[in-house]
């Protein structure tokens, strides 16, 4: 069974300074995708960035970019010149390619806040 | 249109009623998920449809009982829950993942149905 483990339960930045958040998971499968997700306070869950196992280029969003280790099975965010807005609950998520759907696997989360 | 909408926004119901929460998507997906979340914490699946057809269910009450009218709707109808069951409800959608280089496998979520059981 796949695991996501998110160590850093809270985290604080102060405004324009850069953050990351970290990521470990555990698979025995070869391919697969990683997600970070974005669930402001009250608000809708929505995608940050994405992450095909089969790249080893890392995947960039604007300000926010990941860190992906493959043999280490890392898969950190950062956020540069990070925003007010950018406080929210981010979850590390992991899916497998089988034959039809697979579900997502969530880390616990990591409660981010930016401070003015 | 890539939203996911969810109907209602709140409901609170007693532990005898039976209501039923829904979801819409017009993105063409053939997926879609019932998450469970808890304050704080990360949500959990509850199920999953694949071409209107159930494809997993998490071992989750029978109190819950989802349907798939059409690929566009997704119901979870809910009849003698408990307090325990008090919780945001996110419906998600997805196009199937037939293949790597998919140009979206991702899951879009709705904003979620806040339920209170009293």
């Amino acid at each position: 069974a796949q695991t996501v483990t998110q160590s850093q339960p809270e985290m604080s930045v102060q405004e324009a300074e850069t953050v990351t958040l970290s990521c470990t998971y555990d698979t025995s499968e070869n391919n697969y995708y990683l997600f970070w997700y974005k669930q402001p306070p009250s608000r809708q869950m929505i995608l940050v960035i994405r992450q095909e196992a089969y790249k080893q280029q890392n995947a960039t969003e604007n300000r926010f970019s990941v860190n992906f280790q493959k043999a280490a099975k890392s898969f950190s965010l950062k956020i540069s010149d990070s925003q007010l807005g950018d406080t929210a609950m981010y979850f590390c998520a992991f899916m497998t390619l089988l034959s039809g759907n697979t579900p997502l696997v969530f880390g616990k989360g990591t409660r981010l806040s930016v401070i003015a | 249109d890539t939203e996911v909408t969810q109907t209602p926004k709140h409901l609170v119901m007693g532990m005898t009623n039976k209501k039923s929460l829904k979801c819409e998507q017009h993105m063409g997906h053939r997926a879609m998920y019932w998450y469970k979340q808890k304050a704080k914490k990360p949500p959990e699946l509850m199920f999953v449809y694949s071409y209107e057809k159930l494809s997993i269910n998490e071992s989750v009450p029978s109190r819950f009982s989802p349907e798939c009218p059409n690929s566009s709707l997704l119901n979870l109808h809910l009849h003698a829950l408990q307090p325990e069951d008090s919780a945001l409800y996110l419906c998600a959608s997805s196009q199937e993942a037939v293949s790597w280089g998919a140009p979206s496998n991702e899951q879009f979520f709705g904003p979620g149905t806040r339920l209170t059981v009293l």
